[in-house]
């Protein structure tokens, strides 16, 4: 059974920190990963997707990677901004299980002023 | 079309009512999911539809909780006999065949 891991649950950095958010996953037969974001009571937004053949993807500020034999995956954000406060979730699709995605339990960001 | 919609974005209900939600996913999306997301966790799958057809469900969804889809369009979710375990947050994603899948803001329940 897939399980997705992310540390830390929790994370506080003040503004202009590189920081690193980390996610696992047991299972390396993934067709691909997502990192979605998060604002308190709000749905998903998707970020980055990195099909399973990709190492990584990049968007502005925000660099995601994928080692599949190792089960991990990292988000990488730049130049930290309070505007950057939400939680971030990692999700990895399971070949041929209908596309459903299995989320790991996500990283609450705050990025202090 | 913007995107995903859900209707209620809150809904409060007494333990042991029904409560019923709508997702209309994106023009010509084939595939709809519904997740369940708990206060700190990630969001869990709870079934699925292509077109019409409802292909998968979680042993989460309880014989109390049922989905449809029937035109192959909107979809809804009802839970009967409502219980305070149900609160949650309830997402709906919509995607073409095997690609991105797109979420709607979500409705929180709220079973007191």
């Amino acid at each position: 059974k897939q399980e997705v891991t992310q540390i830390p649950a929790a994370l506080s950095v003040p503004e202009g920190e590189n920081l690193v958010l980390n996610c696992s996953f047991t299972d390396s037969a993934i067709y691909n990963l997502q990192w979605f974001r998060q604002d308190p009571g709000k749905g998903l937004t998707s970020l980055l997707l990195i099909q399973s053949s990709q190492r990584e993807q990049t968007s502005g500020r925000l660099n995601a990677s994928l080692d599949k034999s190792s089960g991990r995956s990292t988000l990488y954000i730049a130049a930290s901004q309070p505007g950057d406060s939400a939680t971030y979730l990692c999700a990895v699709l399971i070949y041929n299980q209908g596309g459903k995605l299995i989320f790991g339990q996500g990283t609450e960001l705050s990025v202090k002023p | 079309d913007t995107g995903v919609s859900q209707d209620p974005r809150h809904k409060i209900t007494k333990r042991g009512q029904n409560v019923t939600f709508r997702c209309d996913p994106i023009s010509e999306h084939n595939r709809l999911y519904w997740y369940r997301q708990t206060l700190g966790q990630g969001p869990e799958f709870l079934t699925y539809f292509q077109n019409e057809a409802q292909l998968e469900k979680s042993r989460l969804l309880s014989d109390r909780f049922s989905a449809e889809r029937p035109k192959g369009s909107f979809s809804t979710l009802e839970i009967q006999r409502t219980e305070q375990g149900d609160s949650a947050m309830y997402l709906c994603a919509s995607s073409p065949q095997d690609r991105v899948e797109y979420f709607g803001p979500g409705t929180r329940l709220t079973v007191t």
